[in-house]
């Protein structure tokens, strides 16, 4: 059974840090291209970042670009975000997932003073 | 401003039947593969459709989808009540290299 567990969300001050992380299990983590999307309260779904099976192709939308950075660890099958300059409206919960079939049940980060 | 365009709400009675629509252009879901989420209260989105009308294994055939042009359709027979969620329309935009996704669609069923 494909299970996506993310980790790491909280409070965390404007201007601040946070890094997410995604154990995944039930499959071969390293033939999979991952996905972070983000959903704001009470809004609807926004892509964040892709990274291919092996790291070669990475993609963010522009509004996390040069704060935000996705990555992996194909050993461990673990996804990574290392969020950075966190601002009020990165307040949502970030859910990681497979190729877009299959979704972690998200991790919540709030972004407030 | 989502890149692609959904209703924002769609209504119908019990074991009727729904279309929601997602628009967008040539550079997303005129070239490439749509994708539909279903997304219950509380939960994470759940793939529904994929590769425009292909069905994952365990979703009923009452769910379908269907592409022309830079648009897009999901439909819903036999309605239920427990079909009541958050419909989402996703794809890949070539210009912006990004994956794009509507603004979501809340079904009711009445």
């Amino acid at each position: 059974e494909v299970q996506l567990v993310e980790s790491g969300g909280g409070l965390v001050k404007p201007g601040g840090s946070l890094r997410l992380s995604c154990a995944a299990s039930g499959f071969t983590f390293s033939s999979y291209s991952m996905n972070w999307v983000r959903q704001a309260p009470g809004k609807g779904l926004e892509w964040v970042s892709s990274i291919s099976s092996s790291s070669s192709y990475i993609y963010y939308a522009d509004s996390v670009k040069g704060r935000f950075t996705i990555s992996r660890d194909n050993a461990k099958n673990s996804l990574y975000l290392q969020m950075n300059s966190l601002r009020a409206e990165d307040t949502a919960v970030y859910y990681c997932a497979r190729e877009f079939s299959y979704w972690g049940q998200g991790t919540l980060v709030t972004v407030s003073s | 401003q989502s890149v692609l365009t959904q209703p924002p709400s769609v209504s119908a009675a019990p074991g009727q039947k729904v279309t929601i629509s997602c628009s967008g252009s040539s550079s997303n879901i005129g070239n490439n593969y749509v994708s539909w989420y279903q997304q219950l209260p509380g939960t994470a989105p759940k793939l529904l459709i994929y590769d425009n009308n292909k069905r994952p294994s365990g979703i009923p055939d009452r769910f379908s989808g269907s592409k022309s042009g830079t648009s897009a359709t999901l439909g819903i027979t036999g309605l239920q009540t427990g079909d009541e969620a958050d419909y989402y329309c996703g794809t890949w935009d070539s210009s912006l290299s990004a994956e794009v996704f509507g603004g979501g669609t809340k079904l009711t069923v009445l």
